[in-house]
């Protein structure tokens, strides 16, 4: 069974940084480009970067480029996030994903990302 | 940058069909795939490649794309469908979602 547990989430304040961690099983991790996709508060969800297996390309949507930077270690058959001068707006629930055929088939339970002072 | 959009709210009776549309400049050339969320759960894949089902997914839940449109039709609506569905597409390797709709099962 394929299963993605992501952690570090919390409460930050506005400028402060949080890395977020997904462990995967469940799956061949190093075969299949990962994913993170967040959902603020009440609203829709939002692709934030995708990687590719061996970490060779990464891609971000314009509002984080420069801020977050993804990564992995297919060794240990973990995600990371690592978010930089957050702000408000960066306030959400953070979803780790696998991706597959252009689609992401599974999904973690998310881990809450609040930037307040 | 590349946009979908999508109806914020379709209303159904059970047991009738509800259609969501989903449109975007070329859509139908970019692999739409259709995401259903329930309340305080996270997405399911419900549609991928515009028109195919992954297992585990009822047969009631269909998609299909013309041109700019792509639809994610629900077949024999229950009300274990009431959800919200976002479409989704690949514009240069950037992610895009349709902003939601909210489906009703009156």
């Amino acid at each position: 069974e394929v299963q993605l547990v992501e952690s570090g989430g919390g409460l930050v304040q506005p400028g402060g940084s949080l890395r977020l961690s997904c462990a995967a099983s469940g799956f061949i991790f190093s075969s299949y480009w990962m994913s993170w996709v967040r959902q603020a508060p009440g609203k829709g969800l939002e692709w934030v970067a995708n990687m590719k297996q061996d970490g060779s390309e990464k891609y971000y949507v314009d509002s984080v480029k420069g801020r977050f930077t993804i990564s992995r270690d297919n060794a240990k058959n973990s995600l990371y996030l690592q978010m930089n001068s957050l702000r408000a707006e960066d306030t959400a629930v953070y979803y780790c994903a696998r991706a597959s055929s252009s689609s992401w088939w599974n999904w973690g339970q998310g881990t809450l990302v609040t930037v307040s002072s | 940058s590349y946009e979908l959009t999508q109806p914020p709210s379709v209303s159904v009776s059970p047991g009738q069909t509800a259609s969501i549309t989903c449109s975007g400049d070329e859509l139908g050339d970019k692999y739409a795939c259709w995401y259903q969320q329930k309340s305080g759960q996270s997405p399911v894949l419900v549609i991928y490649h515009g028109t195919k089902r992954p297992s585990g997914i009822p047969e009631r839940f269909s998609g299909s794309t013309s041109g700019n449109t792509a639809t994610l039709t629900i077949s024999g609506t229950q009300a274990m469908d009431e959800a919200d569905y976002y479409c989704q597409a690949w514009d240069s390797s950037t992610g895009v979602f349709g902003g939601g709709t909210k489906l009703t099962v009156l």
